[in-house]
């Protein structure tokens, strides 16, 4: 089946501990993207990956950190998460950037709280 | 104005009603838009991508009107099952392939 996985779904930490968030897709996209949504703020792209090892900033990046070492995986790292990391995190992938083929698909979402 | 707005509703419908919603982007260079559903706290599941003119699948149509910058999507014979939030999503002009999102249309289909 194709889709993109996210792990953990769910995580409840403190303050300064270092976490990362995998993700995983098995439809060999080459555009790979993080999103937080939040109350009121909708959903708001972090870092994105357009092919193996390039990476880029998206509208909010700071506290988060990725690397695109292998097609399929885009892990995402909070170094030292802070309270207003608490959010809903998505991450997406798609074929490529450019249409057609950018319908982004989105894997289930990982719930942060950070204490 | 956003980049991209939505009516946040809600619409409350009956079962077997038609219901509309509407979403303005600002961006008038974007060549793809497309319709996303979200349930409570899931992620979002891609309904509806538009590359020209419109697109029909089943119940649901989605037409755009790049004059007044607009895309539609029209829902016929809402069921229970429909209740959601609805979000349209248009590439950023940053050709970053960030998608900007509306805020979201919710619907609740009542019996």
């Amino acid at each position: 089946e194709a889709q993109v996985t996210q792990n953990p779904r769910y995580l409840i930490t403190v303050t300064g501990k270092k976490l990362t968030v995998t993700c995983s897709q098995n439809m060999n996209h080459e555009y790979m993207s993080w999103y937080r949504q939040d109350p009121g703020l909708g959903l708001r792209q972090i870092y994105y990956s357009m092919n193996v090892e390039v990476t880029d900033k998206g509208d909010v990046p700071e506290g988060y950190k990725v690397s695109r070492k292998e097609k399929r995986n885009f892990p995402l790292i909070l170094e030292s998460p802070s309270p207003n990391q608490t959010s809903l995190y998505f991450c997406a992938s798609s074929r490529r950037l450019a249409a057609p083929y950018n319908e982004q698909f989105f894997g289930p979402g990982t719930r942060l709280t950070v204490l | 104005r956003k980049e991209v707005e939505q009516d946040p509703g809600p619409f409350n419908v009956p079962e077997g009603a038609t219901v509309a919603f509407n979403c303005t982007y600002s961006n008038s260079a974007s060549q793809s838009f497309f319709w996303y559903r979200q349930d409570c706290r899931k992620e979002p599941k891609l309904l509806m991508s538009v590359y020209s003119s419109g697109n029909e699948d089943g119940r649901f149509t989605a037409q755009l009107n790049r004059a007044s910058q607009y895309i539609s999507l029209l829902i016929r014979d809402s069921k229970l099952s429909d209740s959601a939030t609805y979000l349209c999503a248009v590439p950023g002009s940053s050709n970053t392939g960030k998608l900007i999102f509306g805020q979201g249309t919710t619907l609740q289909v009542k019996p």
